[in-house]
């Protein structure tokens, strides 16, 4: 069964330092999406791609963040200058269509630890 | 704005146990989605079930069952006859039309004891 696949499962960084988390959503999907989990807390919407473009983000999404299909595979999330706070697992997901009613398949995570 | 709220925190039942897991959500469009996911002690987010706004209809899936009432705005999930495997933290969300970012609500730990 096609899968969200997601690398590093764990990436561990110093303040201040530039990480890209990578994604490779399901090979047929068209909307890509960030989302991030501060430990014990909700799942929180990031930022939507489509078309090689953004097509919606959040208030946390801010100029620190960003994302790029570099290639017809891979979709990244870069944070620039990474702050304690960003500490979180980051989760991406893609869906086939449009529609709202299509569920988004999630990867299983990246987690980031700021030092 | 749209919102998902699970007024419980964590739930802690025998195993065997049914277990309703609350789900209230706010939102001004007359078409919107609903979802549970599923997330496991290893961390990945697991889909359960959607539900359109137009389709009240309950569903039953094996031991998990789900009740979406408009009137309420609610959708609530019912596991019977749970069992430790069920041990999980379980999100309902949301997502409206016009905008696919699915909201989560805070999520709720269910905790079943052997």
């Amino acid at each position: 069964e096609p899968e969200v696949t997601q690398t590093p499962s764990h990436q561990v960084t110093q303040m201040g330092q530039e990480v890209i988390l990578r994604c490779v959503p399901i090979s047929n999907h068209l909307y890509f999406y960030w989302y991030r989990q501060i430990l014990g807390q909700k799942v929180e919407f990031l930022v939507s791609f489509y078309n090689n473009e953004i097509s919606e983000k959040s208030e946390i999404f801010d100029d620190q963040f960003s994302v790029e299909r570099p290639d017809g595979s891979n979709f990244t999330l870069k944070i620039r200058s990474t702050k304690l706070e960003d500490s979180a697992m980051y989760f991406c997901a893609s869906r086939t269509s449009g529609n709202s009613y299509n569920e988004q398949f999630f990867g299983p995570g990246t987690r980031l630890t700021v030092l | 704005a749209q919102k998902v709220t699970q007024a419980q925190t964590e739930i802690s039942v025998v195993e065997k146990e049914d277990v309703t897991l609350d789900c209230v959500y706010e939102t001004r469009d007359t078409t919107y989605y609903l979802f549970w996911y599923k997330q496991p002690p290893s961390g990945e987010l697991v889909f359960l079930i959607r539900r359109n706004s137009f389709d009240e209809q309950n569903e039953i899936s094996g031991r998990y069952s789900w009740n979406f009432q408009k009137s309420t705005s609610s959708f609530n999930f019912t596991i019977t006859a749970s069992q430790v495997v069920d041990s999980a933290v379980y999100f309902c969300a949301l997502s409206e039309a016009g905008r696919r970012a699915l909201t989560f609500g805070s999520g709720t730990r269910l905790q079943v004891q052997p």
